[in-house]
């Protein structure tokens, strides 16, 4: 059964630094993607970063909104993949969910076949 | 970016109809690379449809995606109650890879 299972969210203030761990089993983690969306209290999805596979050079793609502050990686050894948020603000405060590029596509354009339950953080004072 | 806006807002349908969705990008999108997901209240979004057409596993044959260029649809042909829920398209032609805001299917 493929599961990915997020952790380390929380509450968090507002220019500090958290980081997420997508924990996954099921399937070769080193064969797929891995991307993380968001998605702010009541509002739609909002997606913020990918890592590619090995095969695909672990190429990295970060929305605007993020790009200079969060930082994807991943661990294929682990099946573990991370997301490092610093300077966080408080329009950051979401459930972020990480998600597996889908077996049906390429794991170079690929949507999200599986998705975690997700982390909630809360970027407050 | 290529933006997706989804129509309508929200639709009121009963169970037993047809539910016919729109996804409008801001430039071409090559049917290769355009999804639809589906979120019921406090649970994750689940993947319905990828390459326009292609029903993910397990999804049912009521669920059918449709459209080419600017212009996609997502037709539910009879609704069952466990389908009202919030749809969302999403582009993965080019990063970065752009949601619409939701289409809300409710109970009329």
């Amino acid at each position: 059964e493929v599961q990915l299972v997020e952790s380390g969210g929380g509450l968090v203030q507002p220019g500090r630094s958290l980081r997420l761990s997508c924990a996954v089993s099921g399937f070769t983690f080193g064969d797929y993607a891995i991307s993380w969306v968001r998605q702010a209290p009541g509002k739609g999805l909002e997606w913020i970063t990918f890592i590619r596979s090995k095969l695909y050079g672990e190429t990295i793609e970060y929305a605007a909104s993020v790009k200079g502050r969060f930082t994807i990686s991943r661990d294929d050894s682990k099946n573990i993949a991370y997301l490092q948020m610093n300077s966080l603000q408080t329009e950051d405060t979401a459930v972020y969910y990480c998600t597996r590029g889908a077996s049906s596509d390429s794991q170079w354009n690929f949507s999200s076949d599986y998705w975690g339950q997700g982390t909630l953080v809360t970027v407050s004072s | 970016e290529i933006l997706l806006t989804q129509s309508p807002g929200t639709l009121s349908l009963s169970p037993g109809e047809r539910a016919t969705l729109s996804c409008r990008a801001s430039e071409s999108v090559s049917t290769k690379y355009l999804a639809w997901l589906q979120q019921r209240p406090g649970q994750a979004p689940r993947l319905l449809i990828s390459g326009t057409f292609r029903r993910a596993t397990d999804i049912p044959d009521r669920f059918s995606g449709s459209g080419s260029g600017t212009d996609f649809t997502l037709t539910i042909s009879r609704l069952e109650p466990e389908d009202f829920a919030v749809y969302y398209c999403q582009q993965y032609n080019r990063s970065p890879y752009t949601f619409g805001q939701g289409t809300k299917l409710e109970i009329k």
